[in-house]
């Protein structure tokens, strides 16, 4: 049982570049987030999609976009990379409050 | 502003000490208050939960004491042990799943 997979696990980027964060859940979680973790900081919520179809914007929402492609994936893009994106970002789901399943995370530069 | 504020930002205690971790919050839509758990290169995994018409919880050595009127919670490790040092998140979710955390704190168990 995988539970929450996210790839890549690692991201090296230059200023302006863009990517896909991938994030897949095998436990038919209705709700799916993406987080960012940074030093002092916590984890602070980008994006949410408490169902298929639906999304909603998080704390820290700006320069990023999301897309809900099942009930199984949601992705986060990055369309212009800037160093302030740099981070470890953290894709979780969940169906019953409280307990949302965390994976492994994405350490990503922007060099 | 993160709505949820958590202290210490780090803590040592000596083994078989007690830590207590203190979180508190403004947003009174908030109606569930987890603590999470992580190791390093590990996403969060849940610890322990308390809703607001409860006023304390225990399970093994981990206590949730919650503070309605005050709007405040915390988490105290009994017998902390070196296996507990880890980097600890409280957190609180409103009825949608949109969850906010704390901004962590760090606790080393020294043997």
């Amino acid at each position: 049982n995988a539970g929450v997979t996210q790839t890549p696990k690692f991201q090296v980027l230059k200023t302006g570049q863009s990517m896909t964060l991938q994030c897949a859940q095998d436990m038919n979680h209705n709700s799916m987030y993406w987080y960012r973790q940074d030093p002092g900081m916590g984890l602070r919520l980008i994006y949410y999609s408490a169902s298929e179809g639906t999304t909603d914007k998080g704390e820290v929402p700006n320069g990023y976009n999301v897309s809900r492609l099942n009930k199984r994936e949601f992705s986060l893009r990055l369309e212009s990379a800037a160093p302030s994106q740099t981070s470890v970002y953290f894709c979780a789901s969940s169906d019953f409050r409280p307990e949302a399943f965390f994976g492994q995370g994405t350490r990503l530069t922007v060099v | 502003q993160q709505q949820v504020k958590q202290s210490p930002q780090s803590l040592i205690v000596q083994k078989g000490g007690i830590s207590i971790i203190n979180c508190a919050y403004e947003n009174t839509a908030f109606d569930y208050f987890p603590w999470y758990q992580q190791f390093p290169g590990k996403g969060p995994a849940l610890l322990i939960a308390i809703r607001p018409d409860v006023s304390e919880k225990k399970e093994g050595r981990f206590t949730i004491s919650f503070n309605k009127s005050a709007k405040q919670f915390s988490l105290h490790i009994m017998d902390s042990q070196p296996g507990d040092s880890a980097t600890y998140f409280c957190a609180a979710s409103p009825f949608n799943n949109d969850m906010r955390f704390g901004a962590g704190t760090r606790l080393t168990v020294k043997p």
